[in-house]
C-alpha cells in the first residue's frame, strides 16, 4: 500500500531564509508525486509534480522539488521564503491507473519577520 | 472559470441529522473523489469515482455513501450524523482515471456536528 510521511508537523522559519519540507514516500513502483499548499481556509493548490524524467522539477511561486529515489523522498525547496509562504504544505502519491492519491499528514509552515 | 465547486461552505448538523454535499467540476474531469481533512491526520480519501457510473470505498467509507450523479456531479450524504464526523471535506477531479495527472481541489465545507 501507498503511504506518505512528512516528518516534520510544524516548521518556522524566518523571511529570507531558505527551506525544505521533507517527504519521503512508500511505493513499489514508479510513483507519482505531488506538493500541494493550502493556505488558511482554503482549497490545496498544486505547487509541483514529478511523473518521470528530469528529478528535480520546478514549480509555482519559487518552489522546486527533487526525487530521490534512493532515499524515497521527495524534499520541497525554497532559497528565500517570504512571509505569503506560510501555509500548511501537503505531500502525495499516486500512481499509474486508477488509484487516488495519498496524503501526508501535512507540514505546517511559520515564517516570522 | 469555476474548476471545482461545493456546496456549501459551512454547515451545522445536529447528531442524527442527515445533508447532502454537493459537488460539481465543469473540467470534463472523468475521476472525482471526497476526502475529508482533519487536524493532524491530513487528507483521508472517504469515496472516489472513477468515472461516470462506478465509485469505490477510500479509506474513511463509514457513515458516507455518494452519488456520481452524472459527468460533472458527485455528491456525498451522511444518512446519521455523529460529532465523529465534524470535519472539513473536500471534493477533488482529476482527468484520468487514476493519478497519473493532478486532482484539482473544491474550496471545502466545513461541517459541525453538534
Amino acid at each position: 500500500a501507498q503511504s506518505v510521511t512528512q516528518p516534520d508537523i510544524h516548521i518556522t522559519v524566518s523571511e529570507g531564509a531558505s527551506l525544505e519540507l521533507r517527504c519521503n514516500y512508500s511505493y513499489g513502483a514508479t510513483p507519482y508525486l505531488f506538493w500541494y499548499v493550502q493556505s488558511p481556509g482554503q482549497g490545496l493548490q498544486l505547487l509541483l509534480k514529478y511523473f518521470s524524467g528530469d528529478t528535480l522539477v520546478q514549480g509555482i511561486k519559487g518552489f522546486e522539488a527533487e526525487f530521490k529515489r534512493s532515499q524515497s523522498s521527495f524534499n520541497l525547496r525554497k532559497p528565500s521564503v517570504h512571509w505569503s509562504d506560510a501555509a500548511e504544505y501537503f505531500c502525495a502519491v499516486g500512481a499509474r491507473g486508477n488509484t487516488p492519491l495519498v496524503f501526508g499528514k501535512g507540514t505546517r509552515l511559520s515564517v516570522i519577520a | 472559470n469555476a474548476g471545482v465547486t461545493q456546496t456549501p461552505k459551512f454547515q451545522v448538523l445536529k447528531t442524527g441529522q442527515s445533508m447532502t454535499l454537493q459537488c460539481a467540476q465543469d473540467m470534463n474531469h472523468n475521476s472525482m473523489y471526497w476526502y475529508r481533512q482533519d487536524p493532524g491526520m491530513g487528507l483521508r480519501l472517504i469515496y472516489y469515482s472513477a468515472s461516470e457510473g462506478t465509485t469505490d470505498k477510500g479509506e474513511v467509507p463509514n457513515g458516507y455513501n455518494v452519488s456520481r450523479l452524472n459527468k460533472r456531479e458527485f455528491s456525498l450524504r451522511l444518512e446519521s450524523a455523529a460529532p465523529s464526523q465534524t470535519s472539513v471535506y473536500f471534493c477533488a477531479s482529476s482527468a484520468t482515471q487514476g493519478a497519473s495527472t493532478e486532482a484539482f481541489f473544491g474550496q471545502g465545507t466545513r461541517l459541525t456536528v453538534v
